[in-house]
């Protein structure tokens, strides 16, 4: 049953400590997603990717997110340095290019800068 | 007005009970839109697609208007399993790859 695979789950870090994210979609999906998800905000679409190339990352804070996808089966969503409003649930989502538009979420990593 | 905008309710309802969820968005030129459910402390997952004839499974009916740019999602004989946060979503610029989520309304059924 392929899946997207997220890691780690949870994270507990202090403010200003670096976090990376790290994210396997399913294979031969070919567009990848981060999104970010807080209680006021809802699901806010950080960075995405298409045949590894970044295509957006407009809703990412540039100066200490960082997004990258170094080989199709690994994408990275790195925060330098962290912050306690950076705490959120982190999905990771992939999209094989067709026209369904259905979203594959990963499970989430949970993040609590404290 | 805001790209995709929805009541966040919650929806308190009693098993049995219709319900209708309306989602408004703010771009004209979106040709397919979804409804996606997230449970309590989950991913978000896909439950229907939309597209101009509207769209049925079972209890769920999922219906565009795009004179009034908005979309609704009814749910028929509701179920306690049906107790979720319904997402609605809309492409960006009518782009598949980029998609827009609301905030969620937030459904109870009780028993």
């Amino acid at each position: 049953d392929a899946r997207v695979t997220q890691t780690p789950r949870d994270k507990v870090t202090e403010m200003g400590q670096e976090v990376t994210m790290r994210c396997q979609p399913i294979l031969g999906h070919n567009t990848v997603f981060w999104y970010r998800q807080t209680m006021m905000q809802g699901l806010e679409l950080l960075a995405y990717f298409r045949n590894r190339a970044p295509l957006d990352d407009s809703g990412m804070p540039k100066d200490r997110f960082s997004a990258e996808m170094p080989d199709a089966t690994l994408a990275t969503l790195k925060i330098q340095p962290s912050e306690p409003r950076d705490s959120a649930v982190y999905f990771c989502a992939s999209l094989r290019d067709s026209n369904t538009g259905e979203l594959f979420f990963g499970e989430g990593s949970r993040l609590t800068v404290l | 007005r805001k790209e995709v905008e929805q009541d966040p309710g919650p929806f308190n309802v009693p098993e049995g009970a219709t319900v209708a969820f309306n989602c408004t968005y703010s771009n004209s030129a979106s040709q397919s839109f979804f409804w996606y459910r997230q449970d309590c402390r989950k991913e978000p997952k896909l439950l229907m697609s939309v597209y101009s004839s509207g769209n049925e499974d079972g209890r769920f009916t999922a219906q565009l208007n795009r004179a009034s740019q908005y979309i609704s999602l009814l749910i028929r004989d509701s179920k306690l399993s049906d107790s979720a946060t319904y997402l609605c979503v809309v492409p960006r610029g009518g782009s598949q790859g980029n998609l827009i989520f609301g905030k969620g309304t937030k459904l109870s059924v009780k028993p």
